[in-house]
């Protein structure tokens, strides 16, 4: 079972270049989400989507895009690299079943991105 | 403005004996608790979760407990096993009047030690 599934899993980059962080999932779930992890602090949201064609912003948007075009593929999308992106990229989904359920409330984790910006 | 917090960055405890990550919120709001165990190199993944009508909650060795007035949860390890060595997010959901999407807002982990 692959689950989710994060590209690439290291990445090294100048300050000012862009890149595309590649995400997706074989579960079929409808939510899927980008949250970053800076050392020493908890996961923060990026961006979340509730499914193909919707996305939202999260707690820390600022430097980064997202697109939805099917269930499976959430990609992040940052523009001009900054030193404040070097981070921990992780990626999730979960199902969209009734809220509130305790099926619907998990997240499923990809295994991350260790993004350098230099 | 940390909303969950987790005090204990970390925990060494021996094997065999409980282990007690806590955890303590501030937004009245959350309705439901989960906490996710991390390995390095991987991504969290869901170890127990809660919902604010109960206040206990157990799944073999792994028990939380909340305590709403106090707006403080806990995990309890009990017997600790050395597998169990990783770090610990707690995490907290609350409706969000912007979206449709229930967001968890995380701890910043706890890593718990078990020595042999």
């Amino acid at each position: 079972n692959a689950g989710v599934t994060q590209t690439p899993k290291f990445r090294i980059l100048k300050i000012g270049q862009s890149m595309t962080l590649q995400c997706t999932q074989d579960m079929n779930h409808n939510y899927m989400y980008w949250y970053r992890q800076d050392p020493g602090m908890g996961l923060k949201l990026i961006y979340y989507s509730v499914g193909a064609g919707i996305t939202d912003k999260g707690e820390v948007p600022n430097g980064y895009n997202v697109s939805r075009s099917t269930t499976e593929d959430f990609p992040l999308r940052l523009e001009l690299a900054a030193p404040s992106q070097t981070s921990v990229y992780f990626c999730a989904s979960s199902y969209s079943g009734t809220l509130g359920s305790s099926t619907n409330e998990k997240l499923f984790f990809g295994s991350g991105t260790q993004l350098s910006v230099l | 403005d940390q909303q969950v917090k987790q005090n204990s960055p970390s925990l060494s405890v021996q094997e065999g004996r409980i282990s007690i990550l806590n955890c303590d919120y501030t937004n009245s709001m959350f309705d439901y608790f989960l906490w996710y165990k991390k390995y390095p190199a991987e991504g969290p993944t869901f170890l127990i979760s809660i919902s604010s009508i109960k206040d206990k909650n157990e799944d073999g060795r792994f028990t939380v407990f909340l305590n709403k007035s106090a707006k403080h949860l806990s995990l309890h390890i009990v017997p600790s096993q050395p597998g169990d060595s990783a770090v610990y997010f707690c995490a907290a959901k609350a409706w969000v009047t912007s979206g449709s999407a229930r967001q968890l807002t995380f701890g910043s982990g706890t890593q718990l030690t078990v020595l042999p």
